[in-house]
């Protein structure tokens, strides 16, 4: 089944505590993305990625880290994470060019930082 | 820059009936992508329709259609004979076409709530 799947899907953590959220796309996607959603603000882009090792920052990319070493993973990284980044993030992948817009996403991961 | 408005924050309709969810946006670009997702209590983002701005012809998937109306930048939502199951956050969203971060700007979303 084509997918995108994030891990963890709920997280509780504390200030301060490194962690990773996973995205794997299993379509062959070039193009991946990740997003933040918060009430009453819609999902706002934080990062994407072209292509393997081609990252670039969306419109909230403070406190936040990505890499694309491989095709199929484009983790985002929470080197200290605070309060203000309890949200629920959502991965999503496409092709690039013509079908760049029909973008696949992740089932979310609910994070929240104490 | 972009923006896209849903004033609409919860909508509740009758099911069988009709409902319409309003957006607006605001964009000096000729060309783009407007889309609606739909997000469950389950959380999943799912593509509802899509309409790419220089098709005039308003886009339909079975129960849903849209209004699009590109001079008043209006892009407006309608869900036909409603089922308990569109009960969800619905979300309005924009893509300029020549945006190499194929980024998609999302409004606030209405929830909408189909009562039995």
């Amino acid at each position: 089944e084509a997918q995108v799947t994030q891990n963890p899907r709920y997280l509780i953590t504390v200030t301060g505590k490194k962690l990773t959220v996973t995205c794997s796309q299993n379509m062959n996607h070039e193009y991946m993305s990740w997003y933040r959603q918060d009430p009453g603000l819609g999902l706002r882009q934080i990062y994407y990625s072209m292509n393997v090792e081609v990252t670039d920052k969306g419109d909230v990319p403070e406190g936040y880290k990505v890499s694309r070493k491989e095709k199929r993973n484009f983790p985002l990284i929470l080197e200290s994470p605070s309060p203000n980044q309890t949200s629920l993030y959502f991965c999503a992948s496409s092709l690039e060019g013509a079908g760049a817009n029909v973008l696949t996403f992740g089932a979310g991961s609910r994070l929240t930082v104490l | 820059a972009q923006t896209v408005t849903q004033s609409q924050p919860e909508m509740s309709v009758q099911e069988a009936e009709t409902v319409t969810l309003s957006c607006t946006y605001d964009t000096s670009e000729s060309n783009y992508y407007l889309f609606w997702y739909k997000q469950p209590p389950s959380r999943q983002m799912i593509l509802v329709i899509r309409q790419e701005a220089y098709k005039q012809q308003n886009a339909t998937e079975n129960r849903f259609s849209v209004n699009f109306q590109k001079a008043a930048k209006s892009f407006s939502l309608k869900i036909s004979d409603s089922q308990l199951g569109d009960t969800a956050m619905y979300f309005c969203a924009f893509m300029r076409t020549m945006d190499s971060s194929y980024k998609l700007i999302f409004g606030s979303g209405t929830r909408l709530l189909v009562r039995p």
